[in-house]
């Protein structure tokens, strides 16, 4: 599985845009990039994910670099409720390895 | 539309005692998988399944951890003998078709004393 590297820990203002990066300089060709969150005392829960292209949700958008070494999850406005823990997994098969993440803190 | 569900959420056991800890994935989902993780870590990644077949165990940390899902559906963590190190929250994970996005438990927190 890829290396990930990811801030420790994150502060975003209420209401405003986050980028949350991540460089995963080893991934395959095959892999995707997925993130997930986790909020205080629940467990992980799926963001996003991507290969090549940017890719958005409801929840976020995903900008994937041209060489796949690194993207960044984009949280468009901050709420309190976005305060958590977030995990980016490069994997190509069903299992999917949590690294440590980045603690993202969002102040009222 | 429920989710996967966990039982017990919580649970203490006394050092040496056996416990069961239950998944109930999502209806229909093929995939299921068991984490475990420590206070303050992140998830670490035990077994997992697709339909009855266990197809990875490499992350179980001893022969004193056993997995099930003998029907493909509901599975169960077994722990026996459990020791102090084994403290922590089991997650349970479930997907629909392999690489799909997983949908976790809330987990059920385990406390040897």
């Amino acid at each position: 599985d890829a290396k990930t590297t990811q801030p420790n820990s994150m502060e975003s203002n209420e209401e405003e845009p986050v980028h949350l990066p991540c460089n995963h300089s080893t991934i395959s060709g095959t892999d995707y990039i997925h993130w997930y969150r986790q909020l205080p005392s629940q467990g992980p829960e799926y963001v996003i994910h991507g290969l090549t292209s940017n890719v958005n949700n409801r929840m976020a958008s995903l900008a994937i670099a041209e060489d796949r070494k690194s993207s960044t999850l984009i949280l468009h406005r901050a709420t309190l409720r976005d305060a958590a823990v977030y995990y980016c997994i490069p994997n190509r098969d069903d299992k999917i390895i949590f690294g440590k993440g980045t603690r993202l803190h969002i102040l009222p | 539309g429920a989710g996967v569900s966990q039982s017990p959420r919580y649970k203490v056991a006394k050092r040496g005692q056996d416990v069961a800890l239950r998944c109930d994935p999502i209806s229909g989902h093929v995939s299921l998988f068991w984490y475990q993780q420590a206070l303050g870590q992140g998830p670490e990644f035990l077994t997992y399944f697709q339909n009855e077949a266990q197809l990875d165990k490499s992350g179980l940390p001893s022969d004193r951890f056993f997995a099930e899902r003998p029907e493909g559906s509901v599975s169960t963590l077994k722990i026996q003998r459990t020791q102090q190190e084994d403290s922590a929250v089991y997650l349970c994970a479930s997907s629909l078709l392999p690489l799909d996005p997983k949908f976790f438990g809330p987990g059920t927190r385990l406390t040897v004393l």
